[in-house]
């Protein structure tokens, strides 16, 4: 059980474009996800929390009109990555987190391999 | 926050020798401990977990202990495999708050 969906795990795109990243909570109900950032070699970086059907919360950096959350509903999450430059090229990570799971449900996505040309 | 170190960055094994990793952490109240294990393009995977009214816990190989006076709680890992290759990170936590992870151990076993 507790299984999260990320798609696409790979996406190229042009400088200036946007690209969506989507998140799905296969069998819970993810009350809240959570949006990470990881370069190469590093750990990962919270960018958002969301709940759903409220406003992310974005941590201290992380431009909110760039990278738009959506969390219409209890088992999908979205990350869009507006106008995209070559320096948001990264590998971003989703976790979903529900309640009652043993490890206080948070799973991972299998993450997205961004890079913008 | 919380502030977490993770010692060793890079940790080389041969196979069948045992790994450990020390994770320290800042905050008293936390008291969830999970071990994630990232493998090369892929996101974590949770590992072991262990809460703060538990000392040590096995699962097979892998064996997670906590010693909450000292503030840290170690990843053993014993007979390494290859496949046990990956990158290593503990996230303390208070229960629902969010992860803040270490910066990870680059484990290396070889055949």
């Amino acid at each position: 059980g507790a299984v999260v969906s990320q798609h696409p795990s790979r996406v190229i795109c042009k400088s200036g474009t946007s690209v969506k990243i989507e998140c799905r909570s296969l069998d819970f109900q993810a009350t809240t996800m959570f949006w990470y950032r990881q370069f190469p070699k590093q750990s990962l970086m919270l960018m958002a929390t969301s709940n759903e059907g409220s406003k992310a919360t974005y941590e201290q950096g992380v431009e909110k009109d760039k990278f738009l959350i959506n969390h219409a509903s209890l088992t999908l999450s979205t990350l869009t990555v507006t106008s995209a430059h070559p320096e948001d090229s990264s590998f971003y990570i989703c976790s979903a987190r529900g309640t009652g799971a043993r490890n206080y449900g948070y799973t991972f996505g299998s993450g997205t391999r961004l890079t913008v040309v | 926050g919380e502030n977490v170190e993770q010692h060793p960055s890079t940790l080389s094994v041969q196979e069948g020798d045992s790994a450990v990793i020390k994770c320290t952490y800042s905050d008293s109240a936390s008291n969830y401990f999970p071990w994630y294990k990232q493998e090369l393009g892929k996101g974590p995977q949770l590992i072991i977990d262990i809460r703060s009214n538990v000392g040590e816990k096995k699962d097979q190989r892998i064996a997670v202990t906590l010693n909450k006076t000292a503030k840290h709680f170690s990843l053993h890992i014993t007979e390494t495999q290859p496949e046990d290759s990956a990158v290593y990170f503990c996230a303390p936590n208070s229960g629902y708050s969010t992860l803040t992870f270490g910066k990870g151990t680059m484990l290396l076993v070889s055949p």
